[in-house]
């Protein structure tokens, strides 16, 4: 079964540190999501790309949070300088349509900020 | 490995009992839904979706009900297995968006 891969799995990182997570989608799929998710919450958008175009980053902090995905494949998210307030579990899904049944996760990077 | 909702809603039931899951979303202008189930250390994973033209629509083992008069949804798991218990996530979407939110997760227990 084809799944979305996300790596590393886990990231502890200093505070004012640079992390990078990365992501790569089910082969096929136009459409990635980064999400965050904090212990005891559900996930919330980050940022989304068709291709290699953001369609929405309107939840991505901006000043310290930067997305790309170049080719239009695989995706790299990264944070500088981290936060202890971005200790949470960072999700990667794709879409080929944009919609549930279609709309697979990966197994996330969770990033501990000491 | 780590745990996925410390302080959310728990449900805890016996092996073989229902279960029933409840939701409520927050935009009218929804028109699609999707449960997910999220297990410890691991991504949401997709269980079953209605749109908003039905009110009811059942998978293996599992029905989704919807009461778009009171924004409400539901999930019922029949014969509830150990393997159900899990972190429960309604999401909503708006056709055109692309964007789903999620309610906030239930934790289900199930006790042999």
């Amino acid at each position: 079964e084809a799944e979305v891969a996300q790596s590393p799995r886990y990231k502890i990182t200093e505070k004012s540190q640079a992390v990078a997570f990365w992501c790569d989608p089910i082969s096929g799929h136009a459409t990635l999501y980064w999400y965050r998710q904090i212990l005891g919450q559900g996930p919330e958008l980050l940022v989304q790309f068709q291709d290699e175009s953001v369609v929405d980053d309107s939840q991505l902090p901006k000043d310290r949070f930067s997305a790309e995905r170049l080719k239009g494949v695989d995706s790299t998210l990264k944070i500088q300088p981290a936060e202890l307030g971005d200790s949470a579990m960072y999700l990667c899904a794709s879409s080929s349509r944009g919609l549930g049944g279609g709309y697979t996760f990966g197994s996330g990077t969770r990033l501990t900020v000491v | 490995g780590e745990s996925v909702g410390l302080h959310l809603p728990t449900l805890s039931v016996q092996e073989g009992d229902n279960s029933i899951i409840n939701c409520a979303y927050s935009n009218s202008a929804s028109d699609y839904f999707i449960w997910y189930k999220q297990e410890s250390g691991k991504g949401p994973q997709f269980i079953i979706d209605i749109r908003s033209n039905m009110d009811k629509r059942q998978g293996q083992r599992v029905t989704v009900l919807l009461n778009k008069t009171v924004k409400h949804l539901s999930l019922q798991i029949a014969a509830t297995q150990p393997g159900d218990s899990a972190v429960y996530f309604c999401a909503e979407l708006r056709t055109g968006f692309q964007k789903l939110v999620f309610g906030t997760g239930t934790r289900l227990l199930v006790s042999p």
